[in-house]
C-alpha cells in the first residue's frame, strides 16, 4: 500500500510569490491533515480536511489555505510569501478523525 | 488549549543503552489521545504509539516501551538497549476531543543521537 505522497519534495520561491502544494492520502484515507515544521516553532498545526470539507483552522494568516478534491487528494496555497514561510510542510492522512495519522516525507519550501 | 512539553532537548548516547524521553501534557478535555513519532533524516514521521487517555496501561513493543501516567500527566517512551537507527528526532504529541482529533499538538521534540 502506497503511503502518503508529497509533491514537490523540494521548492525555492522569492518573496512576494504564491505556492502550491500537493498531498496524496493513503489509499482510503479520508483526512487530510496539514503541518508547518520550522526550526523556530517547531511543528505547528495549519489545517484538516475531510470529505472535501475544512474541519479545523490552525492560527495561520489568511495567506495559507487549501482544500481537498473528491478522490481525497488535497492542495495547500500560499501566497505572498514571506520569508517566514520558509518551512518543511508536512501532510499526513487517516481513514477517520480519531486514528493514526500517517506523514509524508513533506515538501521543503525554501523562501528567498 | 493542550499543551506538551518536552523538556530534553538533545540526549546523547553509547549504543546499548536505555534511555528515556519525557514527555508532560496539559488539557481540559477528558478524553483525548497521546502519541510518540520518529523522525528521521528523511524528514517523515514514523507512527510509534497511540493511547486514549482511558486506557493506563504500560506497553511494549520489542526494544520500546510506553509509560503513561494520568496522575502526573506524563506519557514517557523508553529505549531499551539503544542502537545507532535509533537516532532520530522524536515527538510526542496530543490530541483532544474538543479540538478535533484530526488537529495533534506536538512537543518541540527531542535529539536522540546513539553513539556506536
Amino acid at each position: 500500500k502506497a503511503g502518503v505522497t508529497q509533491t514537490p519534495r523540494y521548492l525555492i520561491k522569492t518573496r512576494g510569490q504564491q505556492v502550491t502544494l500537493s498531498c496524496s492520502p493513503i489509499s482510503g484515507h479520508r483526512s487530510v491533515s496539514w503541518y508547518q515544521q520550522t526550526p523556530g516553532q517547531g511543528l505547528q498545526f495549519l489545517f484538516e480536511y475531510f470529505s472535501e470539507t475544512q474541519r479545523n483552522k490552525g492560527n495561520f494568516p489568511g495567506r495559507f489555505s487549501g482544500r481537498q478534491f473528491s478522490n481525497s487528494r488535497s492542495e495547500m496555497n500560499v501566497s505572498t510569501l514571506e520569508l517566514g514561510d520558509s518551512a518543511l510542510y508536512l501532510c499526513a492522512s487517516s481513514f477517520q478523525e480519531n486514528e493514526k495519522l500517517f506523514f509524508g516525507s513533506g515538501t521543503q519550501l525554501s523562501v528567498l | 488549549a493542550q499543551k506538551v512539553t518536552q523538556a530534553q532537548t538533545e540526549i546523547s548516547v553509547v549504543e546499548k543503552e536505555d534511555v528515556t524521553l519525557d514527555c508532560v501534557y496539559e488539557t481540559r478535555d477528558t478524553t483525548y489521545y497521546l502519541f510518540w513519532y520518529k523522525q528521521p533524516p528523511s524528514g517523515e514521521l514514523v507512527f510509534l504509539i497511540r493511547r486514549n487517555s482511558f486506557d493506563e496501561q504500560n506497553e511494549i513493543s520489542g526494544r520500546y516501551s510506553w509509560n503513561f501516567q494520568k496522575s502526573t500527566s506524563s506519557f514517557n517512551f523508553t529505549i531499551t538497549a539503544s542502537q545507532v537507527v535509533d537516532s532520530a528526532v522524536y515527538f510526542c504529541a496530543l490530541s483532544a476531543r474538543d479540538t478535533s482529533y484530526g488537529k495533534l499538538t506536538f512537543g518541540q521534540g527531542t535529539i536522540l543521537t546513539v553513539h556506536p
